[in-house]
């Protein structure tokens, strides 16, 4: 089954303390994304790749890092968690950068930072 | 720039009655235009596309027009149902995914 697969779905965690939300697809996809989507403001991009080793810096990247090691993962890190990074956050992937092709969504982590 | 503008919500209707969400765009190119459904605890799911001015995307009963005129895409389905129930997104892509803020919609018995 094509899917995108994020973990974890709910995480809590404290200010400064380092983590980690992985994002996998099995589509061979070569370009995806991680948004992050907050009540009243939709859903904005934080980082982007366009293929392995290609990465890009979306609308909100402060505060945010990613790598793009392999093609089928794209984790999204947080290096100092700080409060206002609560939010849900979704992966998406789709088949190529341009054009009409679809972008496939994970189910999103909730994220809080106390 | 590239943008998507959206009504915003909620939207509440009754079941069987007809539903309109508008979206506007302004895009420096020629984009494709999207609406994705997000279902209370779910990502989000492409709804309907068009690539092209005076394509007609449609799906489940929803439909939406590319106006290139009126750089609109409205989404529009004629008896919406409580399943229905959702937030839409609408979007479009060039070279990236540009989002509206969502609309929800709220559909009672």
């Amino acid at each position: 089954e094509a899917q995108v697969t994020q973990n974890p779905r709910y995480l809590i965690t404290v200010t400064g303390k380092k983590l980690t939300v992985t994002c996998s697809q099995n589509m061979n996809h070569e370009y995806m994304s991680w948004y992050r989507q907050d009540p009243g403001l939709g859903l904005r991009q934080i980082y982007y790749s366009m293929n392995v080793e290609v990465t890009d810096k979306g609308d909100v990247p402060e505060g945010y890092k990613v790598s793009r090691k392999e093609k089928r993962n794209f984790p999204l890190i947080l290096e100092s968690p700080s409060p206002n990074q609560t939010s849900l956050y979704f992966c998406a992937s789709s088949l190529y950068s341009a054009g009409e092709n679809i972008q496939y969504f994970g189910a999103g982590t909730r994220l809080s930072v106390l | 720039g590239n943008s998507v503008t959206q009504m915003e919500g909620p939207v509440t209707l009754s079941e069987e009655a007809f539903l309109t969400i508008n979206c506007t765009y302004t895009a420096t190119g020629y984009p494709s235009l999207f609406w994705y459904v997000q279902y209370p605890g779910e990502g989000l799911q492409l709804l309907l596309k068009a690539t092209k001015a005076d394509d007609k995307g449609s799906n489940k009963g929803f439909e939406a027009t590319y106006r290139k005129e009126t750089t609109s895409f409205h989404l529009e389905k004629g008896s919406v149902q409580v399943s229905d129930s959702a937030v839409y997104f609408c979007a479009l892509r060039i070279n990236k995914f540009y989002f509206g803020s969502g609309t929800k919609l709220n559909v009672k018995p």
